[in-house]
């Protein structure tokens, strides 16, 4: 069974930083999915990033990147220019390719401070 | 993506009774996932409903427990049944929406259960 580590219970950045958070996997597929997820105090999971195992180009949107290492299997999330609406718990999570096994299987997270 | 909703948002019930969670599409949507999140720890998958099918349950959730409902292609019922505290939880549903991206799991806001 696949899963999913995230070493850093907790971060905190100064506001206008980078941060760094860490991510580590395990499984035996070649193909597979992985997402960073962010959950304010609101509760609502959002979507902040997908990278598909096929890929070699590591993803972005806009002040969020992903390093991809699929030898490492790991698969870690920057933020930069933090803002303090970045503030939140974030979940890493995996994907199979198979059919018929959809689940995401979700890291323990890390909640993320934001220092102004 | 498709855009979710959940009822009731959040309820605090007695030992022994049951509550129905409903989760509403606006799209209609092949795959819906149930997920729990206890206080203070990650989201585990109940059981996916796919329509017109029984739901398939992960391991340590029976259908006794947690019946679901998955009358049609954009809604879904989750009924926790004779209820503890141990039950307290956030509960959401999920989606996979071929939107924007493909294999892609999109959230509802969640249910926050107390049971005194």
């Amino acid at each position: 069974a696949q899963t999913v580590t995230q070493s850093q219970p907790e971060m905190s950045v100064q506001e206008a930083e980078t941060v760094t958070l860490s991510c580590t996997y395990d499984t035996s597929e070649s193909d597979y999915y992985l997402f960073w997820y962010k959950q304010p105090p609101s509760r609502q999971m959002i979507l902040v990033i997908r990278q598909e195992a096929y890929k070699q180009q590591n993803a972005t949107e806009n002040r969020f990147s992903v390093n991809f290492q699929k030898a490492a299997k790991s698969f870690s999330l920057k933020i930069s220019d933090s803002q303090l609406g970045d503030a939140a718990m974030y979940f890493c999570a995996y994907r199979t390719q198979l059919q018929g096994a959809q689940k995401l299987v979700f890291g323990q997270g890390t909640r993320l401070t934001i220092n102004p | 993506s498709a855009v979710i909703s959940q009822k009731p948002s959040r309820d605090i019930c007695q030992r022994g009774t049951s509550l129905t969670i409903q989760c509403q599409v606006d799209s209609q949507v092949t795959m819906m996932f149930w997920y729990r999140q206890q206080p203070g720890q990650s989201l585990t998958l109940i059981a996916t409903a796919n329509q017109g099918s029984e739901a398939t349950y992960e391991s340590g959730f029976v259908i006794d427990k947690f019946p679901i409902s998955r009358p049609n292609l954009t809604f879904s019922t989750l009924t926790v049944s004779n209820m503890s505290p141990e039950d307290s939880s956030i509960y959401l549903c999920s989606v996979e929406d071929y939107g924007v991206y493909q294999e892609t799991q999109y959230f509802g806001p969640g249910t926050r259960l107390l049971v005194l």
